[in-house]
């Protein structure tokens, strides 16, 4: 499968733990992006990284909320200490951008978040 | 602060039936306008328009943009239970020349599809 895959795809975890989510994107795409769903809700963005370099991020993104593209490929979105509000769907999505042409997104199957 | 509103938010019909969805948007420095479908798992894309005017078409589904009025629609005809699901649209920004990447997603209508 060459499409965007994250991992994990559940996870449930504690008040208060850690947790980190992995995106992995369509191999030659140099945009990568998080978003949060909640049920009921479009997906908000949360950041989004061109290549290594993460240049936007969302007031959505509280302290608690990492992200980071080491190598320029895959993704992690870290939360720490989290909080019951942060139970979503945190979806990835990757794309290839080229001046002068529009690109479309293409989303990997989320990591449902439930924090007990 | 960027907007898109989707209505009806919700909408149910009978196979072969026609609809239309509706996307009314407020997005500073507005590219394009993305459509898609999203079935109990992550979304998968639909349309990207850009031009103003200019039908897309994809087998059943065809859209629309109108940058004047600042609304797009996508209709399905002769619909099917398949096509039952949560249909997003999203603005997309422009920055310096090049699409930005960052969507701005409305809410969502939830289409069923009845047999």
């Amino acid at each position: 499968d060459t499409g965007v895959s994250q991992d994990p795809r559940h996870k449930i975890t504690k008040r208060g733990q850690n947790v980190t989510f992995r995106c992995d994107p369509i191999s030659e795409h140099n945009r990568l992006y998080w978003y949060r769903q909640t049920l009921g809700q479009g997906p908000e963005f949360l950041t989004y990284f061109q290549n290594e370099a993460q240049l936007e991020k969302s007031r959505l993104l509280s302290d608690r909320f990492s992200a980071e593209r080491p190598k320029g490929s895959f993704s992690t979105l870290e939360i720490q200490r989290t909080e019951q509000g942060d139970s979503a769907m945190y979806l990835c999505a990757s794309s290839l951008a080229r001046r002068e042409l529009d690109n479309e997104q293409f989303f990997g199957p989320g990591t449902r978040l439930t924090v007990l | 602060e960027d907007k898109v509103v989707q209505s009806p938010l919700s909408l149910v019909v009978h196979e072969g039936d026609t609809v239309t969805l509706n996307c009314s948007y407020e997005v500073t420095n507005f590219r394009s306008l993305l459509w898609y479908k999203q079935e109990k798992k992550a979304p998968t894309f639909l349309f990207m328009l850009t031009s103003s005017g200019i039908e897309k078409k994809s087998g059943r589904l065809s859209s629309i943009l109108d940058k004047k009025e600042l609304f797009s629609i996508l209709n399905i005809t002769a619909t099917q239970t398949g096509d039952s699901a949560v249909y997003l649209c999203a603005g997309l920004l422009n920055a310096g020349g090049t699409s930005y990447g960052k969507l701005t997603f409305g809410q969502g209508t939830i289409l069923t599809v009845h047999p």
